[in-house]
């Protein structure tokens, strides 16, 4: 299967640490995006990064892309409350109309 | 900031209705999506919509689905007639160019329960 397995499936840490999450997929992609969602609410993009790139910032989140190993993870530093979330990978695989595949996502608790 | 946006939020409907499924995609936006999110899994892939056309779909689209532009804003998605198993969070996304591996927007989703 294309689709995308993240781990772990749950993270539990304090508000200041950091937390790391992966995705691995199968087969060559285009791109990669990982999104945010709170309990029972909608998909918010975080970030897309592309298969020629290796690292993307945006604020406190770092994402790292090996397509050697086709793995990519997210990095949240500094980590906050409203932090806790679920964050899911989703692949852009060639030739696919655009359609995203999603993992199954990381259950993120930070704990004040 | 622009964003899609989708009603109703919430739909109840009875085993073997048919429901439409409302979005408004991001004003500039060529390509289309539809998902949907099974209470507790992951999101999966139903249909990808450009120029009029269905680009690629899922297995789960089948003859009971279907997606229409009416009129340059609005993106729907109808199912005929409605099953238990269809209830679930389906979201709306567009992109700008999904070969320029653009970044797909989701909606807030509608929330379907089928009874």
């Amino acid at each position: 299967s294309q689709q995308g397995e993240e781990d772990p499936q749950a993270l539990s840490i304090q508000e200041g640490e950091n937390a790391t999450m992966n995705c691995s997929y199968k087969t060559s992609i285009n791109n990669l995006q990982w999104y945010r969602q709170n309990s029972g609410r909608g998909l918010v993009h975080l970030i897309l990064i592309r298969s020629n790139e290796r690292e993307k910032h945006s604020g406190r989140l770092r994402v790292t892309l090996d397509t050697s190993k086709k793995s990519s993870s997210l990095l949240i530093t500094a980590s906050r409350a409203a932090d806790t979330a679920s964050y899911f990978c989703a692949t852009d695989f060639y030739n696919q109309g655009g359609k995203l595949i999603f993992g199954q996502g990381t259950e993120l608790s930070v704990k004040p | 900031e622009p964003e899609v946006t989708q009603t109703p939020s919430h739909q109840v409907t009875q085993m073997g209705q048919e429901v439409i499924l409302r979005c408004v995609p991001i004003s500039n936006h060529l390509y289309f999506y539809w998902y949907r999110q099974i209470l507790g899994q992951k999101v999966e892939f139903l249909v990808s919509f450009y120029n009029n056309e269905i680009s690629e779909k899922s297995e789960i689209f089948d003859d009971q689905f279907s997606v229409e532009r009416p009129d340059g804003s609005n993106f729907t998605l109808k199912i005929r007639s409605t099953k238990l198993e269809d209830s679930a969070m389906y979201f709306c996304a567009s992109s700008g160019n999904y070969r320029a591996t653009d970044t797909q927007y989701f909606g807030p989703g509608t929330r379907l329960t089928v009874l």
